[in-house]
């Protein structure tokens, strides 16, 4: 069966400091990689997607960038957090279908 | 631009009754819809999905509703019960859109009295 996994899962950063939040698919090949943002009291919105290894696009212009490394690997990065990237971070995956499956999520709190 | 929208923030609801969510959305493009399930600081749960093409889709306790000429889906869950007490957000996509994206709802947080 597919599992995936998000770490931290709590993260408290100061404004300008840099992050680095890591999402990993197992049980499957080729997944399609998702990154959402929960603001406090709202929905999910989309930030990045892939395909395939390398491949990335953007849903929205941010402070933040996405990498896939490995098949597997999706991860979310930014170069100096303000306070409004705070918010819960999750990672998603599907294959054949359109439902996308979550993992745990990341709780960021930047000060 | 919010091309998915569900318009009850909360809902409450007596144990055994029947819960109804709302889910309105503006793309006309889109011909697949999803329901998901979550709980405060963790992941939403998929809970069922219907395509464009059909009108209900049940599973179980959870029965989907889709009304295209109005735009609109509803999630009826009966009985309801303690347990489903979460916030729900309904999503939308593009089957033949490139990468499988969706399109969620602010959300209608759902509390089950007993």
């Amino acid at each position: 069966s597919q599992t995936i996994h998000q770490w931290p899962a709590t993260l408290v950063q100061p404004v300008g400091s840099p992050l680095s939040l890591e999402c990993t698919v197992e049980g499957t090949s080729n997944p399609n990689l998702y990154w959402y943002r929960q603001a406090a009291g709202r929905g999910l919105q989309l930030l990045f997607y892939s395909v395939g290894i390398g491949q990335i696009s953007s849903e929205v212009p941010q402070n933040l960038s996405a990498s896939r490394p490995q098949d597997r690997q999706f991860i979310l990065s930014s170069k100096k957090l303000l306070l409004s990237d705070s918010g819960f971070y999750l990672c998603a995956w599907n294959k054949r279908g359109l439902a996308q499956y979550f993992g745990p999520g990341t709780r960021l709190l930047v000060l | 631009d919010q091309q998915v929208k569900q318009n009850s923030p909360s809902l409450s609801v007596q144990e055994g009754r029947i819960s109804i969510l709302n889910c309105d959305y503006t793309n006309s493009m889109f011909d697949y819809f999803l329901w998901y399930k979550k709980y405060p600081a963790e992941g939403p749960t998929f809970l069922i999905s219907i395509s464009s093409i059909k009108d209900k889709n049940e599973d179980g306790r959870f029965t989907v509703f889709l009304n295209k000429s109005a735009k609109h889906l509803s999630l009826h869950i009966v009985p309801s019960q303690p347990g489903d007490s979460a916030v729900y957000f309904c999503a939308a996509s593009q089957i033949k859109a490139a990468g499988n994206k969706l399109t969620f709802g602010g959300g209608t947080r759902v509390l089950v009295k007993p």
